[in-house]
Formats: C-alpha cells, structure tokens, sequence
C-alpha cells in the first residue's frame, strides 16, 4: 500500500498570501496519477488537480501542482477567502488507491 | 448533468448488516469505473473499494476487507455497497464517486453522502 503522508498538518495564513501544501509518498507513484483535492465543511471534495499537474475544469489558475515520484507539491499562488479549506492528495496508481491525511489551511 | 445519490444509510447495532445505494444519472454510467469513499466525522478521506464498468473489482481497504462487498447494476445504472459485521469504527459518511475517464481515477463526480452510524 502507497501511504500517503501530508504537512504541514495546518497551514495558518491570510488572503493574498501563498500557501504551498506538500505530498510525501512511501514509495513512488506510477503514471503520474496523482490528484488533489479540495473539502469544505458539510460538502463532499472536490477534484482540484490530477495527473499532478493538471488543473481540473474550472478550477483557477492560481492553483498549480508539481513533483514526480514520491514528493508533490500543491500551491495556492495568492489565497483568496474560498481557498480556506481542507486539502487531500491522493493516489490512484496502485490499489489500494490511497489518499493523505489532510492540509487545513486556515485564516 | 451528471449527478450521484447515496441512500440507505442509518443507525444499526454492531455486527449487523447495511447496505448502501447510489444512483447514476446524467452519463453513461457502463462506461465507467466507480468507487465508495468514507470519511469518519472530523476525520480524513479513505477509499473503501471499487468497481470497473464490467463489474471486476479494484480491490478493498484493508479495514473493510472480507466484510464489504461492492457491486453494481448497470441496467439500474446504480451501485451497492453490502456492508457486514459492522463495527463502531464503520462509522462514517459512505460517498460514491465517479472517475474523470476511462481509469480508476481520478475522482471527478461525488455524491452527497449517507451517514452510516454503528452504534448500540
């Protein structure tokens, strides 16, 4: 099993600043298939990125994804008020598909 | 529009049964794997399981294993999760979730989520 492993656990900064949310994978993700999501309280997530650095539809630039293997990287370049939520990556290489822990980014 | 929705979820004692339903709409839904992901109150998303457009699965969390079992029925564009011997630790919001394409992911469409409590 790919366990997936992110931090910080919390982010704590305010709008117009950049938040970057890391990704460790204990071992390397195949096929670039790796996405991030994003969950507000009471709502299911939403698909951020995928293929690592794939913007899904609709989604703004100013979310990006980078890495390969087993470090990845989600940045948010300058937050704006909805941005504050919880993020998960997640792989879907290798079954079990795995997802991390969780990013809270918070005011 | 393409739209999920759980149902059957509940209160149901430990060791006992529960299964959960969720209806496709708005796609083709024999063309695409689909997927049961839970999330204990407060807590981080896990995948329970999935299921390709032919009915072959992609496996189990380990946690679920031997307890869970999924299916589906493409004529009723609809998917099951057979929940058995079911402990506290079960519970939790029970989402299913369509793949963006062809693959096993990533996950593009959710549905609300039904609440599943094992309690006694």
């Amino acid at each position: 099993e790919i366990v997936l492993t992110q931090s910080p656990g919390t982010l704590s900064l305010s709008p117009g600043e950049r938040a970057t949310l890391s990704c460790r994978a204990s071992q390397s993700v195949s096929s670039t298939y790796l996405a991030w999501y994003q969950q507000k309280p009471g709502q299911a997530p939403r698909l951020l990125m995928y293929d690592i650095s794939t913007r899904a539809t609709g989604i703004p630039d100013r979310f990006s994804g980078s890495g390969s293997a087993t470090d990845f990287t989600l940045t948010i370049s300058r937050l704006e008020p909805e941005d504050f939520a919880v993020y998960y990556c997640q792989q879907y290489a290798t079954s079990p598909l795995t997802f991390g822990g969780g990013t809270k980014v918070e005011i | 529009e393409v739209q999920l929705v759980e149902s059957g979820g509940g209160l149901v004692q430990p060791g006992r049964s529960l299964r959960v339903s969720c209806a496709a709409s708005g796609f083709s839904f024999d063309k695409y794997v689909m997927h049961w992901v839970r999330q204990a109150p407060g807590k981080g998303l896990e995948w329970v399981s999935g299921l390709r457009a032919t009915g072959d699965s992609l496996g189990y969390a380990d946690s679920v294993k031997g307890r869970f079992t999924v299916s589906r029925d493409n004529a009723k564009n609809s998917l099951y999760l057979q929940m058995d011997s079911l402990r506290p630790d079960d519970t939790a919001f029970y989402y299913c979730a369509r793949a963006l394409s062809g693959g096993w992911g990533p996950f593009l469409y959710w549905g609300q989520g039904a609440l599943v409590t094992v309690s006694s």
